[in-house]
Formats: C-alpha cells, structure tokens, sequence
C-alpha cells in the first residue's frame, strides 16, 4: 500500500504571507495523481489542488501551486498572500493511476494551518 | 447539485448499540468509500465498493459492514458498538477511470459511550 507523511502537524503564518506545508510519499507506481484538500472546521472535505504525475508542470490555483519533486517523492502546497479564511487542516493525498486498475485515495495524518492576522 | 449526502450529522451511542450510517450520492459514480477520521491520524480506509453488489475491505474494517445494493447509496453499519469506534465518519465516491477527485459528504460524528 501506498503511504502519504505529513511532518507538519501545525503551522502558522501571518496574514497576507505565504506559508508551505510539505508532503512526501512512498510509491513504486509511476502513474499516479496526488491531491491537496482542505478542511475547515465545517468538516467539508474541499479539494485544493490536483496534481497528475505524468505533467512535469506544477498545477496552480489561484494563490495555491504545488512544488512537485517525482524523483524525491515530494508534493508541498504553496499558499501565497494568505488569507484568514485559509485556517484549516490541509490533507495531502494519493490517488492509483488507471494503468494500475486500483482506485483508493491514501491520505496523509494532516496540517493545521493557523492564520495570524 | 447535492453531490454526497451523509445522515445522521451527529450521533451518540451506547456500547453494545448498532446503527447504520446512511450515505447517498447523484454523480453517478461507481467508487464509493468510508473513511474514518481519528484526531491527528488521516482518514483511514474502512471499507470501498466499485460497483453496485461489489464491496472491499480497507485498512480498518473490523467492527463494520457495508452494503452496496444500488449505484447511489452506500450505508454503514456499525454493530455492537466500542469506545475505540468514537470517531468521524465520512463517506466518499469518485469517478473511475478518470483523474477525479474523491468527493466527501460533511461527515458524521459518532461517540460511543
């Protein structure tokens, strides 16, 4: 099985600066998509970002972009002028490509951002 | 769009209860998932179907039981219920093949007492 780390329990930022949360994983797959979702104290699941490992290009947002590293196995989240509706827990999660017929998500123990203002 | 529907949103049990957990979703998906959420641990994978009448196991599914008898609804069923079933439920689904994300519905919270 596929294993998603998080080593960033919680983080803090201040208002208006940019903060990364950082994502690494175990995979042998060479297919894959890797995703980031937020949840704020609604406990709605909410994707952020979607990365597919085939595109070299790092997927951008808005003010979200990822740092996607496939031979270092890395996936950060880049939250640029953030905002204090950004307070959340941030969730790092995997995804099987096609190739492999397999479609369960793996996801990571989480971040909590804080947003200082 | 009401996308995946979960009930109840809050529920308290005693130990030894059972209940089912309903979920419901109009995306016409054929994966759907329950996870549990445990504080500082992830969601973990209880049990997925991949198909209406197809169910599998995930990383935790003691104490659980799923049933999947149409594309749209996938319940779950907690018997006898523990202290260590004390969690948030989410139920998901997604679309396969395809890049799609997982979508969840808001979750239940469950306290067995």
């Amino acid at each position: 099985a596929q294993t998603v780390t998080q080593s960033q329990p919680e983080m803090s930022v201040q208002e208006a600066e940019t903060v990364t949360l950082s994502c690494t994983y175990d995979t042998s797959e060479s297919d894959y998509y890797l995703f980031w979702y937020k949840q704020p104290p609604s406990r709605q699941m909410i994707l952020v970002i979607r990365q597919e490992a085939y595109k070299q290009q790092n997927a951008t947002e808005n003010r979200f972009s990822v740092n996607f590293q496939k031979a270092a196995k890395s996936f950060s989240l880049k939250i640029s002028d953030s905002q204090l509706g950004d307070a959340a827990m941030y969730f790092c999660a995997y995804r099987s490509g096609p190739i492999y017929n397999f479609n369960k998500f793996y996801f990571g123990s989480g971040t909590k951002l804080n947003v200082k203002p | 769009n009401a996308g995946v529907t979960q009930t109840p949103k809050f529920r308290i049990l005693k130990i030894g209860q059972s209940m089912t957990l309903q979920c419901t979703q109009d995306m016409n998906h054929n994966y759907m998932y329950w996870y549990r959420q445990d504080p500082g641990m992830g969601l973990k994978l209880i049990y997925y179907s991949v198909g209406a009448g197809i169910t599998d196991k995930g990383e935790v599914p003691n104490g659980y039981n799923v049933s999947r008898s149409t594309t749209e609804d996938f319940p779950l069923r907690l018997e006898l219920a523990a202290p260590s079933q004390t969690s948030v439920y989410f139920c998901a689904s997604s679309y396969y093949p395809g890049n799609t994300e997982a979508f969840f519905g808001q979750g239940t919270r469950l306290t067995v007492v």
